[in-house]
C-alpha cells in the first residue's frame, strides 16, 4: 500500500484564489510527522509546512495552512491568495515513527496558477 | 548563502564511468540525507548520516553506491560503473537533531545525472 497518496496529478487555480492540495497517508505508528515541500522547475525542494501527529492545532505558515484530519489520515495543504510564483510541483511527505529518519514522499501535484 | 549546497549541479557521463557528488549541509546540522528522484516521482531515500556515522541505508543503495561523511561536515556520494538507470536527480538534505528542536529536512538544489 502507498504510504503517501496524492490523487491530483495536476491542479489549476486562478490567481488570488485559494486552492487545496490533497494528501492521505497510511501508518500504524502513533508518532509521525507530515511535511509539504514545493519543487519549482529549478529542482530545489523548498520546505513549506510541518504538522506533528500530536499537534492539536492545524499548522499555519503565512499563506500556507495544513488541514490535518487525523481520523481520516489526511493532511491537505491549503494555499490562500495564490500567486503566479506558486506554480510548481508540491509534495507531501511523512516521517514515520519516533525514531525513523527518512521521509517518504508522495508522487506530487503539479499546480498551475493562471493569471 | 547558508543553505545546503551541492556540486556539481549537472553531470553527464558515459555508462560504466564512476561519478562523485558532493553535499555541504547547513553548518550547524548534524544530520545529512541523500535521496534520489526520477522523473515524475517523489524523492526516494537512499542513506542517512548522523555526524560521521552512516546509520541507515535503503535497499535502493546497491553495491555500486557508496556514501561518506568523513569529518561530519560535507558528504560525498559515489556511483561506480554507472548504468543508464542511474539517471536521476540526486538530492541532499540536512537537519538538526530532533532533540534540539528541529526535524525538518532542508534540501539542496540537487545534482542532475544523465548516463549515456
Amino acid at each position: 500500500a502507498q504510504k503517501i497518496t496524492q490523487t491530483q496529478p495536476g491542479m489549476f487555480v486562478q490567481e488570488k484564489e485559494a486552492v487545496t492540495l490533497d494528501c492521505t497517508y497510511d501508518t500504524s505508528d502513533q508518532s509521525y510527522g507530515l511535511f509539504w515541500y514545493k519543487q519549482p522547475s529549478s529542482g530545489e525542494m523548498i520546505f513549506l509546512i510541518y504538522q506533528g501527529s500530536y499537534d492539536e492545532q492545524n499548522a499555519t505558515e503565512g499563506r500556507y495552512s495544513l488541514n490535518f484530519q487525523k481520523a481520516r489520515k489526511s493532511a491537505n495543504l491549503v494555499i490562500s491568495a495564490s500567486q503566479l510564483g506558486d506554480s510548481a510541483m508540491y509534495f507531501c511527505a511523512m516521517r514515520e515513527g519516533s525514531s525513523a529518519r527518512q521521509l517518504t514522499f508522495g508522487s506530487g501535484t503539479q499546480l498551475t496558477v493562471l493569471p | 548563502d547558508t543553505g545546503v549546497s551541492q556540486d556539481p549541479r549537472h553531470k553527464i557521463t558515459k555508462r560504466g564511468q564512476n561519478v562523485t557528488f558532493r553535499c555541504d549541509p547547513i553548518s550547524e546540522h548534524n544530520r545529512l540525507y541523500w535521496y534520489r528522484q526520477t522523473l515524475g516521482q517523489g524523492p526516494e531515500f537512499l542513506t542517512y548520516f548522523q555526524n560521521e556515522a552512516q546509520l541507515e541505508k535503503s535497499r535502493l543503495l546497491s553495491d555500486r553506491f557508496s556514501a561518506e561523511r568523513p569529518k561530519g561536515s560535507f558528504s560525498t556520494l559515489e556511483i561506480q560503473r554507472t548504468e543508464q538507470g542511474d539517471s536521476a536527480m540526486y538530492l541532499c538534505a540536512s537537519s538538526l537533531n530532533p532533540a534540539r528542536g528541529g526535524e525538518t529536512q532542508y534540501f539542496g538544489p540537487g545534482t542532475r545525472l544523465l548516463v549515456l
